[in-house]
């Protein structure tokens, strides 16, 4: 079954130290994953997605394949960076994303 | 560009009270996608369009949901008769050409069933 799994409801970190958001898949074809956002007020936005390769926000995120894991990381967190974080799997044939159950990040200052 | 527009916001009804959503796409936008996003919870697709035809709705309560696309722009959502389950947000999603990580996520609507 394909599935997405954000063990962490609830993550607070204070602004200037390392976050790491978690999420792994449970996926038997070739993963092709994504970060979500939703900030307050704000509509839910892509963030980043794995081909890429990119660093958006000063976020990041490696796929392991091997773990089944996804983590988004960022080296030094801003208070800006406080919202709801979503992991979602492009389920390929019926492109159509499944989507974890979120984090909500907290930066305290 | 303008976003993706979804109207009502907010909504209140009685359980077996029936209540529709409506949601215009961005313009151009061949796919269109309507969630299902109860508290505490990542959105859930219920039904997939590309213009006016159904790619899917294996995920869509069929009993009493339904949704329509006519003329493959602006989408309705109808709940008929409503259940204090279906009390969620839900979201108009629509992307480009089917890109499916592209999505352009509306406001979505709050239901409340008392």
């Amino acid at each position: 079954a394909q599935r997405v799994t954000q063990p962490e409801k609830l993550l607070s970190v204070f602004k200037g130290a390392p976050v790491e958001l978690k999420c792994n898949y449970s996926y038997s074809g070739s993963p092709e994953l994504f970060w979500y956002v939703q900030y307050s007020r704000q509509r839910l936005q892509l963030l980043l997605r794995h081909i890429s390769r990119e660093s958006i926000k000063g976020f990041t995120a490696d796929l392991n394949k091997g773990e089944t894991s996804f983590h988004l990381k960022k080296p030094f967190a801003q208070e800006e960076d406080s919202a709801m974080y979503y992991c979602a799997l492009l389920i390929q044939g019926a492109q159509k994303l499944v989507f974890g159950q979120g984090t909500r990040l907290t930066i305290n200052p | 560009e303008a976003g993706v527009a979804q109207s009502p916001r907010y909504k209140i009804i009685e359980k077996r009270q029936s209540v529709a959503f409506w949601c215009n796409p961005i313009s151009g936008h061949a796919t269109l996608y309507w969630y299902q996003q109860i508290l505490g919870q990542g959105p859930k697709l219920l039904i997939q369009f590309q213009n006016n035809g159904v790619v899917d709705d294996s995920q869509l309560p069929k009993d009493r949901f339904s949704a329509e696309r006519l003329k493959g722009v602006d989408s309705t959502l109808k709940i008929q008769p409503a259940k204090l389950e279906d009390s969620a947000v839900y979201l108009c999603a629509s992307s480009l050409d089917g890109t499916t990580y592209e999505q352009y996520f509306g406001p979505g609507t709050r239901l409340t069933v008392t």
